[in-house]
């Protein structure tokens, strides 16, 4: 089983700046895949950056990096120079393995970006 | 490159009906999940399909059944619809055999509503 708490129900930054969303995240699974996905109001799940456990480095995507601490279970999204584009509810979620596909979310951290 | 379509894009139905929602997978993908997202929420894990044949199941009544075609392609239905079945019903692709490689990619959607 796998469980997501996103502890920030919303998030605000100015245009230009940096935010960090947090994420923390258990499961019992020891080979596991963790996402951040994007929904803006068009509704569509957009997929922002993917992180593999067994990989030691961070994954970076553009402005988008991630700061994946696996002892701690926490797996934290940093979006630099924010743009009016990456207002959007943000979702973290794990699947594992052997389960692939079964993506557990969290209940999402709304980011509006302000000009 | 065709991403994952789903259809149709809303629907509107009476408490008690039946509804189906099809599911074409991303050009390369064998594997299609379900999920269901009501307002406000994360999205809820329905089921998976791989190879014409359930893999994977949340918590969801009986009501909620699935199919795979051979083509890849899915559908997702609901029998004896409450109220409480309204919602965003998302479709995701992926492939079984190589996850690594493979990153979860979501369709557009199909908003249900019960009246």
């Amino acid at each position: 089983a796998q469980t997501v708490t996103q502890s920030q129900p919303e998030m605000s930054v100015q245009e230009a700046e940096t935010v960090t969303l947090s994420c923390t995240y258990d499961t019992s699974e020891s080979n596991y895949y963790l996402f951040w996905y994007k929904q803006p109001p068009s509704r569509q799940m957009i997929l922002v950056i993917r992180q593999e456990a067994y990989k030691q480095q961070n994954a970076t995507e553009n402005r988008f990096s991630v700061n994946f601490q696996k002892a701690a279970k926490s797996f934290s999204l940093k979006i630099s120079d924010s743009q009016l584009g990456d207002t959007a509810m943000y979702f973290c979620a794990p699947t594992g393995g052997t389960s692939y596909g079964k993506l557990t979310f969290g209940q999402g951290t709304i980011l509006t970006v302000h000009p | 490159d065709a991403g994952v379509t789903q259809s149709p894009t809303h629907l509107i139905k009476t408490r008690g009906q039946q509804v189906t929602l099809r599911c074409s997978p991303k050009s390369g993908h064998d594997t299609v999940s379900w999920y269901q997202q009501a307002l406000g929420q994360g999205p809820q894990f329905i089921f998976q399909y791989y190879e014409e044949e359930e893999r994977q199941r949340g918590n969801f009544p009986d009501r909620f059944s699935g199919h795979q075609f051979p083509n890849y392609s899915s559908e997702l239905n609901v029998n004896a619809l409450l109220l409480g079945d309204s919602a965003l019903y998302l479709c995701a692709s992926s492939s079984y055999r190589r996850p690594h490689n493979s990153p979860l990619h979501f369709g557009n959607g199909t908003r249900l509503t019960v009246t």
